[in-house]
């Protein structure tokens, strides 16, 4: 079983509409959770992280964390045309040198 | 640009050939980090360095692969004999002291092909 689970889509969703991207993860030991944003043969872009159980918001983009559940949210209001990219979760745990990252999930916003 | 930067963005090689990339991370950040990332996967951890110090290395790093980061400043990523499995993208990232990898900016990465 993988540290860090995403579910990989494609998911397309006309522009205006509100997108979920979900992960899960096993270990307790996480921490921080963070969302990157990654366009086509691009470096990830850290969007958001959180730290501990909650919301974030920013702008459009508000990030949930469930530790009870183990599961994160990125929520995208008003996903526009240039939201289009590979969202990924990443976490981090106290005392790690590296962040575990999810697959990955390609989302197209169509105008 | 301030950014994290790596060269070459794109390598084509025969099997067999070695290969070396190099990073330079943001100029006050301390920590640099190397990862690997093949088509429809999330970026896997290689190895970390703090200051000039190799401090963590994956499983994922072969006796083929050796990391290096002189003076603690720039790195370079070495693959000796590749195959065609080391086709990737490979990550650098760095983040500055005291910070947790939260606050690691990656580079846009340098796409390797082996042929």
């Amino acid at each position: 079983q993988k540290e860090v689970e995403q579910d990989p889509g494609p998911l397309s969703v006309p522009e205006g509409a509100i997108v979920s991207l979900n992960c899960t993860y096993s270990n307790s030991a996480f921490q921080y959770f963070m969302w990157y944003r990654q366009y086509s043969r691009k470096g990830p872009e850290l969007l958001m992280y959180t730290y501990s159980s909650g919301n974030k918001e920013d702008g459009r983009f508000t990030a949930q964390v469930d530790k009870s559940s183990k599961y994160i949210s990125l929520f995208i209001r008003d996903s526009q045309p240039s939201d289009s990219a590979t969202y990924l979760c990443a976490l981090d745990q106290t005392g790690a040198n590296n962040l575990f990252f999810g697959t990955g999930t390609r989302l197209t916003v169509i105008p | 640009d301030t950014g994290v930067s790596q060269d070459p963005r794109h390598k084509i090689t025969k099997r067999g050939q070695n290969v070396t990339f190099r990073c330079d991370p943001i100029s006050e950040h301390n920590r640099l980090y190397w990862y690997r990332q093949t088509l429809g996967q999330g970026p896997e951890f290689l190895t970390y360095f703090q200051n000039e110090a190799q401090l963590e290395k994956s499983r994922l790093l072969s006796d083929r692969f050796s990391a290096e980061r002189p003076k603690g400043s720039f790195s370079t990523l070495e693959i000796q004999r590749t195959e065609q499995g080391d086709s990737a993208m490979y990550l650098c990232a760095s983040s500055p002291r005291q910070s947790m990898n939260t606050e690691a900016f990656f580079g846009q990465g340098t796409r390797l092909t082996v042929v």
